[in-house]
């Protein structure tokens, strides 16, 4: 199995740019999902397929994937974006799906 | 619209089982995978393992053989977790969760606590 690496926080200002590493080895050959939870409430999925977004998801939020770090990329942060931010990827091999450990984005 | 929507909060004592629902609408119930997700007070979330509810295949996180059982009814479109051997680690809440795709869960159940306690 392998390990999705995130850090534990991040900080930005209302209109500034969040970015949000999601690190392992050669994850650019795996496929990336991102999701945002508010505190007691389910996951919502922001990103699937590295950069893709789904409906109802602001343009705001993109992904990118490349070599060994895929990263979720909020622009003009608002207050309302403060939630933690997971990636996810389906381990092909195992069959298994495995979550980083979760990054919680603050606005200052 | 797409819903899933699971059982209530439990309590339960160290050693019991509990059985958690969810119940799908709005789509084909045998065409999308069901997971199911755990997340312990204040971590991050954890895959506990998947369903095929039209046919009924599981493929289960190795922490979790032996101790959950995945099941799916068509008839009520409704999937089954159950977890045995409960201790006060198994203390979370649980979400069912929709495979939209290769790979990532488009609609999540609202989750279901639950608490293990003497």
């Amino acid at each position: 199995s392998f390990v999705l690496t995130q850090p534990p926080s991040v900080s930005v200002a209302p209109g500034q740019t969040a970015k949000i590493p999601c690190a392992e080895n050669n994850i650019a050959y795996k496929t990336v999902h991102w999701y945002q939870q508010k505190p007691g409430q389910a996951p919502v999925l922001v990103v699937y397929d590295d950069s893709e977004r789904p409906s109802g998801i602001p343009e705001r939020f993109s992904g990118s994937n490349s070599e060994n770090t895929a990263t979720l990329t909020i622009s003009r942060v608002e207050a309302g974006d403060e939630a933690d931010y997971f990636c996810q990827v389906w381990d092909s091999h195992s069959d298994h799906v495995v979550f980083g450990g979760g990054t919680k984005l603050t606005v200052l | 619209q797409v819903q899933l929507v699971q059982s209530g909060a439990e309590v339960k004592r160290p050693g019991a089982s509990v059985a958690v629902s969810c119940k799908a609408s709005g789509y084909t119930f045998s065409t999308y995978w069901i997971h199911w997700v755990r997340q312990a007070p204040g971590q991050g979330l954890e895959w506990m393992g998947v369903i095929n509810p039209g046919g009924d295949t599981t493929t289960y996180a190795q922490r979790f053989q032996g101790k959950v059982t995945m099941t799916g009814d068509t008839s009520t479109n409704t999937v089954y977790m159950e977890l045995r051997s409960l201790e006060s680690d198994d203390t979370a809440v649980y979400f069912c969760a929709r495979a939209g795709g290769f790979g990532w869960f488009d609609t999540w159940g609202q989750g279901t606590q639950v608490t293990v306690s003497s």
